[in-house]
């Protein structure tokens, strides 16, 4: 199974700063098509999981341009540009490329 | 796009349950879906896929005890849980990869 590895933030971070989540896989995610088969969901609290970037940096329908995602095959982050209070929550990457689908563990962002 | 959860709810070790996500808003037929997990206050757990064509994978942990299952005349998306576990109890999710389900809480207890 491909393990999904998330760093953790220096909580609780200033409204308005800048923050980035990392995340690695165990195996490339790179496929034969071109495309790198990296996820990134938010979990606000007492929610369920909501898409923020498919294909590593794609982001997702109706997703604020405040978030972008980056990488290489292996490395991951998240970037978020002027954290706000809805951005409070847990964001999760997961590896798209192959069965059984995995997430890391998960990093939660706090507002100060 | 809509994708509403039900018929969890409190059972005993051993027994069974049957989970339904009813699905709104787009080409039911034409998605591959997705059951996840949360334990309480753990993080997101895969549990089953079934491709538009009915074709299903399981994580391990649920091989041969769960069974994921779809009516597209229905729009309706299904996991027969049996042999449930303590370790079972989670929050169910129905999910399309880019939407997901409220959650539907299985507790697994005598």
């Amino acid at each position: 199974d491909i393990v999904m590895t998330q760093g953790a933030l220096p909580n609780p971070v200033p409204s308005g700063e800048s923050v980035s989540i990392t995340c690695r896989s165990s195996k490339s995610l790179l496929y034969s098509d071109g495309k790198t088969y990296l996820n990134w969901y938010l979990q606000r609290p007492g929610q369920s999981p909501q898409l923020l970037i498919y294909w590593m940096s794609t982001r997702a329908s109706g997703v604020s341009d405040r978030f972008s995602g980056s990488g290489s095959g292996t490395d991951f982050t998240l970037k978020i540009s002027g954290v706000e209070a809805e951005d409070v929550g847990v964001y999760y990457c997961q590896q798209g490329l192959e069965f059984p689908r995995t997430f890391g563990a998960g990093t939660k962002l706090e507002l100060k | 796009v809509q994708l509403v959860e039900s018929g969890g709810g409190l059972v005993q070790p051993g027994k069974s349950l049957k989970l339904s996500c009813s699905a709104s808003g787009f080409t039911f037929s034409s998605y591959g879906m997705h059951w996840i997990r949360q334990a309480p206050g753990k993080g997101l757990d895969w549990v089953a896929y079934i491709s538009s064509s009915s074709g299903t994978v399981y994580a391990d942990a649920v091989k041969g005890r769960f069974t994921i299952s779809r009516d597209n005349a229905k729009n309706t998306l299904y996991l027969q849980l049996n042999s449930l576990k303590s370790e079972d109890t989670a929050i169910y999710y129905c999910a399309r990869s880019d939407y997901w389900g409220q959650g539907v809480m299985v507790t697994v207890s005598s």
